[in-house]
């Protein structure tokens, strides 16, 4: 079946590099996304990476997509205390009116230590 | 451009109370959806439409029903709110297929 999997907390100080990992298991997936959700606030859409590419880089955000093993991550250089959050991964899954459903996983929660 | 709105963004309801959720988004947004997030659980799909006066089921649809009578409204029913329905409600909507924008919630406690 469709699932997404990721750790539940991860803590690093200000300035420190982030890493946030996921797993997968659709290997047909479309797209696969890295969403932020601030504290009583809705999701925010940080990026997402095509299946056909290695990697990803936007800013001080990296993704990196290696599809033989089904595994994404999420790096966040320079990380800020703005940066606390949990980080949902999610993939496409095909819904058969010709949309695409998400499939999240149950997110990381970033904190960062001033 | 208020992007996509929720209200209420807080309700407290009786078990056996009925009650509406209320999406609307300003973008001419063809795809809209409803998820729950609960605890350690990530976001549940649990209706979605694809345009104008369609809907469909997705992972979790027993319990709520809903309409889009309007493009840019995607209203979320519980008819006999139950305590199993305690959660954060989500609503969002895509233009491309690939991109979902998401509301700010609407945090529901069923007592």
């Amino acid at each position: 079946g469709e699932d997404v999997e990721q750790s539940l907390f991860l803590s690093v100080r200000e300035g420190d590099s982030s890493v946030i990992n996921c797993t997968y298991t659709d290997s047909s997936s479309t797209y696969l996304y890295w969403y932020k959700q601030e504290p009583g606030a809705g999701l925010q859409l940080l990026t997402y990476i095509f299946s056909n590419m290695d990697m990803k880089q936007d800013q001080r955000l990296t993704v990196l997509l290696n599809k033989k093993d089904k595994h994404l991550s999420l790096r966040i250089a320079d990380t800020q205390t703005g940066d606390s959050a949990i980080y949902f991964c999610a993939e496409t899954g095909h819904l058969t009116s010709g949309t695409y459903k998400y499939i999240f996983g149950t997110g990381t929660r970033l904190k960062v230590l001033a | 451009n208020a992007g996509v709105t929720q209200t209420p963004k807080f309700r407290v309801l009786k078990t056996g109370q009925s009650m509406t959720l209320l999406c609307a988004q300003d973008m001419n947004h063809e795809y809209m959806y409803w998820y729950r997030q609960d605890p350690g659980m990530g976001l549940r799909l649990i209706h979605y439409s694809v345009g104008e006066g369609t809907t469909a089921k997705g992972e979790v649809p027993d319990g709520y029903n809903v309409s889009r009578l309007k493009k840019q409204n995607f209203l979320l029913g519980l008819e006999s709110a139950a305590p199993s329905q305690t959660s954060v409600y989500f609503c969002a909507s895509s233009g491309r297929r690939y991109e979902q924008y998401f509301g700010p919630g609407t945090r529901l406690t069923v007592t």
